[in-house]
């Protein structure tokens, strides 16, 4: 149980476009979804906190109106990448929360990005 | 300032031996922790949680939580090749119902065949 899937796993677009990316709970349901965002031989960083029904939390210097997250049913949650440049250029992971353990996340295999 | 400390290593050990990871914990209010192991260019899998003091052992891997000392660790027997990762200590940030986590910053492992 408590699987996390992601899509797209790999993404090339140009400078400028936007990417939606898009993390499902395939087992239960997720209330509560998180984002992250990992660079090369670094932690996770998380990027907002997204709760089905209401509007995304999200962590100081992360600008929402770049990064739009949108968690429209209890299975599914999106994280858009808008007027994308090549600093977005990372490893974009969502999260789900299983209300059955509701501190355990269980991880998406994750997105990686390249903007050129 | 929730915060959660771990060795960054790397930490090498010989196949079979035991590897010891540990973690440190300034929430005292933490009431779960979790280990999560991180293949180079994967995403975090969850493989042990623990909830209290002592310790909760799952085949090859052993988590142990004390409390008063804010510590916890995590032990992998028999270490095999197929375990080099980081591994990630995580705790709950106690605001506001968020149920988010707190990460340490993860210790490599390096199994030695």
């Amino acid at each position: 149980g408590a699987v996390v899937s992601q899509h797209p796993s790999r993404v090339i677009c140009k400078s400028g476009t936007s990417v939606k990316i898009e993390c499902r709970s395939l087992d239960f349901q997720a209330t509560t979804m998180f984002w992250y965002r990992q660079f090369p031989k670094q932690s996770l960083m998380l990027m907002a906190t997204s709760n089905e029904g209401s509007k995304a939390t999200y962590e100081q210097g992360v600008e929402k109106d770049k990064f739009l997250i949108n968690h429209a049913s209890l299975t599914l949650s999106t994280l858009t990448v808008t007027s994308a440049h090549p600093e977005d250029s990372s490893f974009y992971i969502c999260s789900a929360r299983d209300p059955g353990a509701p501190n355990e996340q269980y991880f998406g295999p994750g997105t990686r990005l390249t903007v050129t | 300032q929730k915060e959660v400390e771990q060795n960054s290593g790397p930490l090498s050990v010989p196949e079979g031996a035991i590897a010891s990871l540990n973690c440190t914990y300034s929430d005292r209010g933490s009431q779960s922790f979790f280990w999560y192991r991180q293949y180079s260019g994967k995403s975090p899998e969850l493989i042990m949680s623990i909830y209290s003091n002592g310790d909760k052992e799952d085949g090859r891997f052993t988590a142990q939580l004390n409390k008063a000392s804010q510590y916890v660790s995590l032990l992998i027997r028999d270490s095999q090749p197929s375990d080099s990762a980081t591994y990630l200590c995580a705790a709950p940030y106690s605001g506001a119902g968020s149920y988010q986590l707190t990460f340490g910053k993860g210790t490599k492992l390096s199994v030695i065949p």
